[in-house]
C-alpha cells in the first residue's frame, strides 16, 4: 500500500463550485499534514497545514481524521486561477501522494 | 533571502554521461529532499538528508547518489545517465521532520 493515497483526477467543474478532495495516508505515526498546490511546471508551494481541528484560510478549508487516517480540502466558490494539481502530504518522510489535478471552466 | 536554490534549470545529457544537480538553501534548514516528476505524475522521493553527513534513501534511489557536507548544500548526481532519468528534478528544505519543506524552482533533466 502507498504511503499517501489521493482521489484519481481530474475534476473538472464551473467557476462557483465546491469541491472536495481526500487523501488517505498508512503511517500512524505521521506527526503534520500539508495540502500543496502545483501549477503546471513549476514547483510545489505550500497551500496550507492541516491542523487536528481543522482549519479555514478564507475558501479553503482542510480536515484531518486520524481515526480514519485521512486528511480533506475542500475548495469553496472555486474560480479560474483554482486550476492547479493540489498535493497532500502525510508528514513522517516527506512524502507527497500522487496529486489530483483540477479544471475551473467558466 | 534566496531560499532554494537549484542549479542548472535545463541540461540535456548524452545517455552514460554523468553531471551533478546542485541544491543550496540559505533558512539553516537541516532537512533537504531530492525528487524526481515524470510528466503527468507525482513527487517521488529520491533520497533526503536530516543534517551535515547524514543521507537516507528516499522511494527510488537507484542510479543517484548524494552527499552533505554542509548544512546549505545538498548536491544529486547521476553516475551514467540513462533515458529513464529523464524528468523534473526538485529540491526541498524544512527546518524539522514536521514543518512545512520550501522548493527549488526545479532542473529539467533530457537524458538521449
Amino acid at each position: 500500500r502507498k504511503e499517501v493515497e489521493q482521489d484519481p483526477g481530474p475534476f473538472n467543474v464551473p467557476e462557483g463550485a465546491t469541491v472536495a478532495f481526500n487523501c488517505t495516508y498508512s503511517n500512524s505515526a505521521s506527526q503534520s499534514f500539508f495540502w500543496y498546490r502545483q501549477d503546471c511546471r513549476k514547483e510545489p508551494k505550500l497551500l496550507m497545514s492541516v491542523y487536528s481541528s481543522g482549519n479555514e484560510d478564507g475558501r479553503f478549508t482542510a480536515q484531518l481524521n486520524r481515526a480514519s487516517q485521512y486528511i480533506s480540502l475542500l475548495i469553496r466558490d472555486s474560480k479560474l486561477s483554482d486550476s492547479a494539481t493540489y498535493l497532500c502530504v502525510a508528514r513522517n518522510k516527506l512524502i507527497f501522494g500522487a496529486g489530483t489535478r483540477l479544471a475551473v471552466h467558466p | 533571502n534566496a531560499g532554494v536554490t537549484q542549479t542548472p534549470k535545463f541540461r540535456i545529457l548524452k545517455i552514460g554521461q554523468s553531471m551533478t544537480l546542485q541544491c543550496t538553501q540559505d533558512m539553516n534548514h537541516n532537512y533537504m529532499y531530492w525528487y524526481r516528476q515524470d510528466p503527468g505524475m507525482g513527487l517521488k522521493l529520491i533520497y533526503y538528508s536530516v543534517g551535515a553527513g547524514i543521507t537516507d534513501k528516499g522511494e527510488v534511489p537507484n542510479g543517484y547518489n548524494v552527499s552533505r557536507s554542509t548544512t546549505e548544500d545538498f548536491p544529486l548526481r547521476l553516475e551514467l545517465a540513462a533515458p529513464s532519468q529523464t524528468s523534473v528534478y526538485f529540491c526541498a528544505s524544512s527546518w524539522d521532520s514536521r514543518t512545512e519543506a520550501f522548493f527549488g524552482q526545479g532542473t529539467r533533466l533530457t537524458v538521449v
